[in-house]
């Protein structure tokens, strides 16, 4: 079974900009996360997508959003890009399975933010 | 909300055994994880506690005490390919994808 996809794997944007960072669950997954590491804080929840629709939202600010397709494959927008935007952006698929919930990660995408 | 800690950094050798440990304080609980995140790479599963006690996976480890608030990974027979990044996650009691990960401890194994 094919893992978690990301596209496009690095990029390279300046201030001001906008972005749109694709996610393609193993099959059969139906929740997609989305998280934002940076050296400094970490793992952070960005949302979570469940059949179109979205469940929970970290604290982020409005320029970040997202969506879900019927097929569960996910994107992420980031509009108004600034400097701070710079991180590895990781998206994670699960089944929503109650019992182990665990999440498999794609590669990421690095954004670079100039 | 969910507040986790683990130590920033530790160094341990080749062969050796380490304990990384975890701490929560958490609004629901409903499960916690330890992921493997080599530098560069994307985080990996190692485990999943939802029951008190040890769970054992071949060399590595998971003990969850939920009256406490605590957890720790237990590597052994240390292998230079263990260093890594060791990430506490905690999920959360709402029944929904929602998990929230600690800042990691980096493990460093030197010979």
């Amino acid at each position: 079974k094919a893992g978690v996809t990301q596209t496009p794997r690095y990029l390279i944007k300046t201030r001001g900009q906008q972005v749109t960072l694709s996610c393609s669950p193993i099959s059969g997954h139906r929740s997609v996360s989305w998280y934002q590491q940076t050296p400094g804080q970490g793992l952070q929840f960005l949302f979570e997508y469940f059949s179109e629709t979205q469940r929970n939202k970290g604290n982020f600010p409005g320029r970040f959003s997202g969506r879900q397709f019927s097929n569960s494959r996910s994107e992420m927008n980031v509009s108004t890009l600034e400097l701070g935007d710079s991180a590895l952006y990781l998206c994670a698929s699960s089944i929503e399975d109650r019992v182990t919930d665990t999440q498999y990660f794609g590669p990421g995408t690095r954004l670079t933010v100039l | 909300g969910q507040n986790i800690d683990q130590p920033t950094e530790m160094t341990a050798t080749e062969g050796a055994i380490v304990q990384i440990n975890c701490t929560y304080q958490t609004s629901g609980f409903n499960g916690l994880f330890w992921y493997q995140q080599h530098a560069g790479e994307a985080p990996t599963f190692l485990s999943y506690n939802v029951l008190d006690g040890l769970e054992e996976k071949g060399r590595f480890s998971s003990f969850l005490s939920r009256s406490k608030g605590y957890s720790y990974l237990l590597l052994k027979e240390l292998q230079m390919k263990d260093s890594a990044s060791y990430l506490c996650a905690v999920s959360d009691a709402g029944g929904y994808q929602k998990v929230t990960f600690g800042t990691g401890t980096k493990l460093q194994v030197i010979p």
